[in-house]
C-alpha cells in the first residue's frame, strides 16, 4: 500500500513565525504536491514537484515556498505566518509518467494549521 | 488555467435513490477527469476516472460520463447507501509527460438519509 505521511497532525502557530510542513512518501513516486482544503472552495493547489530540485507554483503559492531535496520528502514553508494561512494543509503524491493509474494523487492525512 | 465548477454544493438523497453530482471545465486540452471521495476525517481517496477518449465509464454502483462538447461530465452514483455520505471531488487534467496538475472543484456535501 502507498503511504503518505505528513509530520503533524495539529500545528499552532503565531503570526510571523516560520513554519515547516514535512511529507514523506515510500513509493518512490515522481510527483508531489501540496494542497490547502478551505470550506467552499475546493483543494487549492500550492505547489508541486515533478522531481528532486524541482517546483512548480500551482494555483495559490503567494506566501509559500517548498523544497524537495530527496525523492521521498516535500516539505512546505510558510516564511512568515498569517492568520489567513490557518487551514488544513494535505499533501499528495503519484507515479511518474508510467505504470498503471500513474494519474492517482494519493493523499496524506493533512495537516491542520491555526496562526494566531 | 483550468477552472472547474462543480454542483450542487450539498446533496441529500434517501437511502436506495440515485445521486448525480455535475462539473464543467473550461480548458478544452484537459483530457483526465477524476472523482475523489473524502469521509469525514479522513484523506480523499480516488473512486473513479474517465479518459476524454471515453464517454462513460462504469465501475458497480458509481459512474462517470463526459460531454467533451459541452466540456461538462458527471458522477452518477446508484442505489445509494449510508456509507456514500461523503464529500465528492471532481477534478480536470491536461495529461503531459511532466505528470498530472489536478484542478479541483469546490465539493459536493451528499448526505445519505436513512
Amino acid at each position: 500500500d502507498v503511504k503518505v505521511t505528513q509530520s503533524s497532525r495539529y500545528l499552532v502557530k503565531r503570526t510571523g513565525e516560520k513554519v515547516f510542513l514535512e511529507c514523506v512518501q515510500d513509493m518512490d513516486h515522481e510527483n508531489m504536491f501540496w494542497y490547502r482544503q478551505d470550506p467552499g472552495l475546493g483543494l487549492r493547489l500550492i505547489y508541486f514537484s515533478y522531481d528532486v530540485k524541482m517546483k512548480e507554483k500551482g494555483d495559490i503559492p503567494e506566501g509559500y515556498s517548498v523544497s524537495r531535496e530527496k525523492k521521498e520528502r516535500f516539505s512546505l514553508i510558510l516564511e512568515s505566518a498569517s492568520t489567513n494561512q490557518t487551514s488544513m494543509y494535505l499533501c499528495a503524491s503519484s507515479y511518474g509518467t508510467s505504470g498503471p493509474k500513474f494519474n492517482e494523487q494519493f493523499f496524506g492525512p493533512g495537516t491542520r494549521l491555526t496562526v494566531l | 488555467g483550468e477552472n472547474v465548477e462543480q454542483h450542487p454544493s450539498t446533496l441529500s438523497v434517501q437511502e436506495g435513490d440515485s445521486a448525480v453530482i455535475k462539473c464543467t471545465y473550461s480548458d478544452s486540452a484537459s483530457n483526465y477527469f477524476p472523482w475523489y471521495k473524502q469521509e469525514l476525517g479522513k484523506r480523499p481517496q480516488l473512486i473513479i476516472d474517465i479518459r476524454s477518449n471515453v464517454g462513460e465509464k462504469k465501475d458497480q454502483r458509481i459512474a462517470v460520463t463526459l460531454n467533451k462538447t459541452a466540456k461538462h461530465f458527471s458522477l452518477h452514483i446508484t442505489e445509494t447507501q449510508p456509507e456514500d455520505s461523503a464529500v465528492y471531488f471532481c477534478a480536470a487534467s491536461r495529461i503531459t509527460g511532466g505528470g498530472n496538475k489536478l484542478t479541483f472543484g469546490t465539493g459536493t456535501q451528499l448526505k445519505v438519509e436513512l
